[in-house]
């Protein structure tokens, strides 16, 4: 079964420090990675996308790795601040017709 | 750009009752999916469109959840009987093409 997995659930940080969150896939095969912020209530608002062919993505304050052989991706926040505080979500698409799908998300809680 | 557009936010219903959800793509976008989101978890696909056919129904339940997308932009998903289990955010999202995916805010619907 494909499955995608978030570690950890839910984190807390005071502001100002940097912020690692981590997802990982049980099939090597992806064609893209997609990071999601979700605020409560809302919906999801696109971060970043990693194709299959690179091995990170920037912007701003936000880098996003992609590992294919360790079946893992992850997005670093940089001084991070109280408006980071959210829902963070990984997605996998396997090919370009496939479906994406979500790991259980990250909540971040970053502290004043 | 506007975004992905949703109606209503919000949804009350009693069980065995009927419903249906409006969405609007960002104008251009030749496919449209439906995602269910259960509290805690990442979002699922239900239905995906490409145009006015549709290319992916397969975690649909065809014996109660129906959605259709004439004319290739606006989309409609309905339930009917709706079920306890049915209380979740449904939203829509679009792509220009199988890349990034853009969503809507959500229609979160509770069933008593």
């Amino acid at each position: 079964k494909q499955e995608v997995t978030q570690i950890p659930a839910a984190l807390s940080v005071p502001e100002g420090e940097n912020l690692v969150l981590n997802c990982s896939f049980t099939d090597s095969a992806i064609y893209n990675l997609q990071w999601f912020r979700q605020d409560p209530g809302k919906g999801l608002t696109s971060l970043l996308l990693i194709q299959s062919s690179q091995r990170e993505q920037t912007s701003g304050r936000l880098n996003a790795s992609l590992d294919k052989s360790s079946g893992r991706s992850t997005l670093y926040i940089a001084a991070s601040q109280p408006g980071d505080s959210a829902t963070y979500l990984c997605a996998r698409k396997s090919d370009s017709w496939g479906k994406l799908q979500f790991g259980a998300g990250t909540q971040v809680v970053v502290t004043p | 750009e506007a975004g992905v557009a949703q109606s209503p936010r919000y949804k009350i219903i009693e069980k065995r009752q009927s419903v249906a959800f409006w969405c609007n793509p960002i104008s251009g976008h030749a496919t449209l999916y439906w995602y269910q989101q259960i509290l805690g978890q990442g979002p699922k696909l239900l239905i995906q469109f490409q145009n006015n056919g549709v290319v992916d129904d397969s975690q649909l339940p065809k014996d109660r959840f129906s959605a259709e997308r004439l004319k290739g932009v606006d989309s409609t998903l309905k339930i009917q009987p709706a079920k306890l289990e049915d209380s979740a955010v449904y939203l829509c999202a679009s792509s220009l093409d199988t890349n990034e995916q853009f969503f809507g805010p959500g229609t979160r619907l509770t069933v008593l």
